[in-house]
């Protein structure tokens, strides 16, 4: 138990689909991570929020929109993905980055499918 | 960030140490040397992580060439649950922009009963 939640664990969707991935952290942390880790590829960072701000877009493509309405939460919004993005995805968080000390906190990933 | 380098995998013997090297050469004098690990399907953990000095904590220790050109991890009597992909990252703490951390390839450890 990290104290990051992830919601679903599993994911089958269809490419037309809407559907949401949830993170929430019990930390009390004020940034918070999406990373996607797609098979035998290491873990690519998406998406950086600092205190409900993005202050991070690693080119991802606009079918994968983030959403943080406060500290604790975060949410990725997917909508007409593609068979390459089955992957799994990661929420992690970390303290601010002033007193930070480098360490995240990651939860146990949802696993998407994507037919 | 400075690059990393780690070995594709390793095989350790439980109870035995275990000892994952990493070469980071291009490392500066800001940059802190992390290592996480992943278990299969489970998101990555902290370990633990350095500057210069060698730091031990009750997961493993972390060992920090004077050059802080390579480091290595110790595991130091392996189980079967330590069997994962180790990761080691370095990172410029003062960064601002959160703790963003850029995963390699990071090392497959096997241990073997």
């Amino acid at each position: 138990e990290t104290g990051v939640t992830q919601t679903p664990r599993h994911l089958v969707m269809g490419m037309t689909n809407k559907k949401s991935l949830k993170c929430e952290q019990h930390l009390g942390h004020n940034a918070m991570y999406w990373y996607k880790q797609s098979a035998k590829k290491p873990l690519e960072l998406m998406f950086v929020y600092n205190f409900k701000e993005q202050t991070e877009n690693n080119s991802v493509p606009s079918r994968f929109s983030p959403e943080c309405p406060n500290s604790s939460h975060l949410f990725l919004h997917l909508h007409t993905l593609q068979p390459e993005d089955s992957a799994l995805y990661l929420c992690a968080s970390s303290l601010d980055p002033g007193t930070n000390t480098g360490e995240l906190f990651f939860g146990e990933g949802s696993r998407l499918t994507v037919l | 960030d400075a690059k990393t380098t780690q070995p594709p995998s390793m095989d350790c013997a439980e109870g035995r140490a275990a000892n994952l090297p990493c070469n980071h050469s291009t490392i500066s004098g800001n940059e802190y040397v992390y290592w996480y690990r992943q278990i299969h399907s489970q998101g990555p953990q902290y370990i633990i992580h350095g500057l210069k000095n060698n730091e031990t904590n009750e997961m493993a220790s972390l060992i920090i060439t004077e050059d802080r050109k390579s480091s290595t991890l110790i595991l130091p009597h392996a189980t079967l649950r330590d069997t994962a992909v180790y990761y080691c990252i370095v990172r410029n703490l003062r960064e601002t922009s959160g703790s963003r951390l850029t995963f390699g390839e990071g090392t497959q450890l096997t241990v073997n009963p």
